[in-house]
């Protein structure tokens, strides 16, 4: 069975930062591409973030370009977000979530979650 | 980046009547590289549709995608109560962008 579980999240103060984490078990981490989708209280989902299977190929939404680092550690089947200066409109559930290889690719499998909440 | 407009804001119905929302692209998408996901509250997202039209694995068959360009439309054929959630329609052919959503309530 395909599992993301996120960890990380919290309470922070705005300028500071936060190291989210997806630990992932039930498939071969290393073939698949893994992205990072958040979501603010009570709106929609807006992605964040794309890190390709070998790690070589990284993008980002250009609105968070320059504050937030996506990375991940094949050998430990795990992906990473790290966020930095961070403002009150970072406040949201940010999902772990995995998309084929193989060209352009949905999101097959989410997380359940980690909240960030980041008071001002 | 491709903006995606979802209509209605919301759909207000009666179990076992027919669902359509729609997405329509501020520009073509790609190979029909749209997607469709539900929400129910306090969970996930769930993937139903890829390619446009292409189900997930799992998804029942009430359930289909239409469409090409800058026009797609999920349906539901007959809704069922476990149906009453949130959609979002989704690009994946260049910058990922989600649509704002449809809210499917029980009228």
């Amino acid at each position: 069975e395909v599992q993301l579980v996120e960890s990380g999240g919290g309470l922070v103060k705005a300028g500071g930062s936060l190291r989210l984490s997806c630990a992932t078990s039930g498939f071969t981490f290393r073939s698949y591409n893994m992205n990072w989708v958040r979501q603010a209280p009570g709106k929609g989902l807006q992605w964040v973030s794309t890190i390709s299977s070998s790690g070589s190929y990284i993008y980002y939404a250009d609105s968070l370009k320059g504050r937030f680092t996506i990375s991940r550690d094949n050998a430990k089947n795990s992906l990473f977000l790290r966020m930095n200066s961070l403002r009150a409109e970072d406040t949201a559930i940010y999902y772990c979530t995995r998309s084929s290889n193989y060209g352009p690719s949905p999101f097959d499998y989410w997380g359940r979650g980690t909240l960030i909440t980041v008071s001002s | 980046e491709i903006v995606l407009t979802q209509s209605p804001g919301t759909l207000s119905l009666s179990p076992g009547e027919r669902a359509t929302l729609s997405c329509r692209a501020s520009q073509s998408v790609s190979s029909s590289y749209l997607a469709w996901y539900q929400q129910k509250p306090g969970q996930a997202p769930r993937l139903l549709i890829y390619g446009a039209s292409s189900r997930a694995t799992g998804i029942p068959h009430r359930f289909s995608g239409s469409g090409s360009g800058t026009d797609f439309s999920l349906s539901i054929s007959r809704l069922e109560p476990e149906d009453f959630a949130v959609y979002y329609c989704q690009q994946y052919g260049g910058s990922l962008t989600f649509g704002g959503g449809t809210k499917v309530e029980i009228k």
